[in-house]
């Protein structure tokens, strides 16, 4: 029971570089969710998708890109990583959301350290 | 601009004691208040959760207070354990954004034996 797996666990690289941050999960949730943690921002929404091909935007989508090809994966792609992207990404999961089934299942995140 | 702000950042409660963490809401389309618990390296676990029809809602030591007119709501931790410590983060979605959730800035609970 692997659950929602992210890879990799730590990452350093240098501005300017691409990055891609890759999450997979084997429940087949429809929803799946990146978000970043920062000291005094809690966590902030990055981009979702509702299902496969489906994606948006969220709250701080700016320098991100994501692709859902597959309902398991949806890999995270900062196309010229900066400084102000360090942080810690979590990605998520969620099952259709109805009254009776809110929640949210995340990975155990990826800490990227841009220099 | 924070739609949920959520204090104090950290917070020390000796073994036994109350924990007591609070959050503020602007969207009065809310109407979904998890509360999420986070351990050192890991991700955020839902721990308990409450919709605006109720005022309270309790699951063994954990239980939400909510105030629908203050736009408020709060998690209380009852005798605290150091198992307890982590960063406990509170959130809001509205049914229209389904689950697309707005976090609060986070606490961190040290509880101390």
């Amino acid at each position: 029971d692997a659950g929602i797996t992210q890879s990799p666990r730590y990452k350093i690289t240098e501005t300017g570089r691409q990055v891609t941050l890759m999450c997979h999960q084997t429940w087949s949730h429809s929803y799946m969710f990146w978000y970043r943690q920062d000291l005094g921002h809690g966590l902030r929404l990055i981009y979702y998708s509702a299902a496969a091909d489906i994606t948006d935007k969220g709250e701080v989508p700016d320098g991100y890109v994501v692709s859902r090809s597959k309902t398991e994966n949806f890999p995270l792609t900062l196309e010229s990583a900066t400084r102000s992207q360090t942080s810690v990404y979590f990605c998520a999961s969620s099952e259709s959301w109805t009254a009776t089934n809110e929640k949210l299942f995340f990975g155990s995140g990826t800490q990227l350290s841009v220099l | 601009q924070q739609q949920v702000k959520q204090s104090p950042q950290s917070l020390i409660v000796q073994k036994g004691g109350i924990s007591i963490i609070n959050c503020a809401y602007e969207n009065t389309a809310f109407d979904y208040f998890p509360w999420y618990q986070q351990f050192p390296g890991k991700g955020p676990a839902l721990l308990i959760a409450i919709r605006p029809d109720v005022s309270e809602k309790k699951e063994g030591r954990f239980t939400i207070s909510f105030n629908k007119s203050a736009k408020q709501f709060s998690l209380h931790i009852m005798d605290s354990q150091p198992g307890d410590s982590a960063t406990y983060f509170c959130a809001a979605s509205m049914e229209t954004s389904g689950s697309r959730l707005t976090f609060g800035e986070g606490t961190q609970l040290t509880v101390n034996p």
